[in-house]
């Protein structure tokens, strides 16, 4: 069976610096890799996937995301943070039935 | 377009109260599931279908009934509402095994339950 950590509970970043939040996966054969954002009392919005390809994944609001097989990790990146960005972020890989297993999520705080 | 829409947004219930949290999805998906989250468990899977018809169970599919009689609608059911299953629960649609598919999750805004 399929399965995501996150290990942070939360990352603090100062407004303009580049965060990063991690995720490492385990699943037996080629991964689907997926990142989501939760606002407060709001549903998960998609953010970027990875499928195949280049390991750079460029998705919505500036973000990115690093592929790394070796290491099974999917981190979540953006060259320079906006208070806007502060949310849940939920990784999350899908299983050969195209349902979604979830990590626990890490809270992003994003202070001026 | 609305996209997948869940009523009711808040719910409270009493113990063995049995309930039905609605959700339809507009987009002709074929695929649809229920996923409840807790604080620090992310999301998890309670049931889903793969098309009308069709239903399975998740990872937490105990004290839950689901049906899927058309495309448009997947209601979650509680038969027997306990305080563990107080919750945010998720409904998502997503398109089926076809050349759509990107794997991508499309969900609604969320039904807060609370069983006292």
């Amino acid at each position: 069976a399929q399965s995501v950590a996150q290990p942070e509970d939360q990352v603090n970043v100062a407004e303009g610096n580049p965060l990063t939040v991690k995720c490492t996966y385990s699943v037996s054969g080629n991964p689907y890799l997926f990142w989501y954002v939760q606002y407060p009392n709001r549903g998960l919005q998609f953010l970027l996937k990875y499928i195949t390809g280049d390991n750079l994944v460029k998705g919505s609001y500036g973000f990115e995301a690093e592929f790394n097989k070796s290491q099974t990790s999917f981190h979540l990146k953006k060259p320079s943070a906006l208070v806007s960005d502060s949310a849940l972020y939920f990784c999350a890989v899908r299983d050969t039935g195209n349902m979604l297993t979830f990590g626990g999520g890490t809270r992003l705080m994003v202070k001026p | 377009n609305a996209g997948v829409t869940q009523t009711p947004k808040f719910q409270v219930l009493k113990t063995g109260q049995s309930m039905t949290l609605q959700c339809a999805q507009d987009m002709n998906h074929e695929y649809m599931s229920w996923y409840r989250q807790d604080p620090g468990m992310g999301l998890r899977l309670i049931h889903y279908s793969v098309g009308a018809g069709i239903t399975d169970q998740g990872e937490v599919p105990n004290g839950y009934n689901v049906s899927r009689s058309t495309t448009e609608d997947f209601p979650l059911r509680l038969l027997s509402a306990a305080p563990s299953q107080t919750s945010v629960y998720f409904c998502a649609s997503s398109y089926g095994r076809d050349r759509l598919n990107t794997g991508e999750l499309f969900f609604g805004e969320g039904s807060r339950l609370t069983v006292l």
